[in-house]
């Protein structure tokens, strides 16, 4: 079975603070990505990284940053954390077409800044 | 660029009826993927269907099933025989091909089914 293992179920920072979220994928795949799920709004892309050490911006970028130094990991980064960031945030790994495009997700964190 | 909209924030079924979810979407590409899916209470979300938009025929997965209009740009999906583990947050998501696996997603839809 494919697993995405997210690093922590809940987290609560304070604003401004630096926050890492970190992403593991146990079955080989290129290609990882980061969303944020809010209410009403559904899940928007942050970051996705088809390769170690590459990265492209999704539909939300600002106010975070990711880092890929293996291919199983995938971290994204809170440069100082804002109220607005608090959310759900969801990492996801696939095989691209090789995989039919399915994306597996991981359990979410939920990120309460104060 | 895409957008996928759910117009049902939430919806009910009894056990073992049938429901249907709608997705619409609008894109100017000719050449794409749509998929739903769905997120359980508390558990990671699943991919149930995916379609492929040169393929006419709708995609059935076991009691999952699509009906893809492409000129319509519209994908619902239908789920028979309802049953309590269906309860979920479904999720419509587009991605056009030449974008690899960046996906659009929309609102989602909560489905409650009742015993």
């Amino acid at each position: 079975d494919v697993k995405v293992t997210q690093s922590s179920r809940y987290l609560v920072k304070r604003t401004g603070e630096k926050v890492f979220l970190e992403c593991v994928q146990d079955m080989d795949h290129e290609n990882m990505f980061w969303y944020r799920q809010d209410p009403g709004l559904g899940l928007r892309l942050i970051y996705f990284s088809y390769d170690v050490k590459m990265k492209e911006k999704g539909d939300i970028p600002e106010g975070y940053s990711v880092s890929r130094e293996k291919k199983e990991r995938f971290s994204l980064i809170l440069e100082s954390a804002s109220t607005n960031q608090t959310s759900m945030y969801l990492c996801a790994s696939s095989s691209g077409l090789a995989g039919g495009y399915e994306q597996y997700f991981g359990p979410g964190t939920r990120l309460t800044v104060t | 660029a895409q957008t996928v909209t759910q117009s049902q924030p939430e919806m009910s079924v009894q056990e073992a009826e049938t429901v249907t979810l709608s997705c619409t979407y609008d894109t100017s590409e000719n050449n794409y993927y749509l998929f739903w899916y769905k997120q359980p209470p508390s558990r990671q979300m699943i991919l149930v269907i995916r379609q492929e938009a040169y393929k006419q025929q709708n995609a059935t997965e076991n009691r999952f099933s699509v009906n893809f209009q492409k000129a319509a740009k519209s994908f619902s999906l239908k789920i028979s025989d309802s049953q309590l583990g269906d309860t979920a947050m479904y999720f419509c998501a587009f991605m056009k091909h030449s974008s690899g696996d960046k996906l659009t997603f929309g609102t989602g839809t909560r489905l409650a089914v009742r015993p």
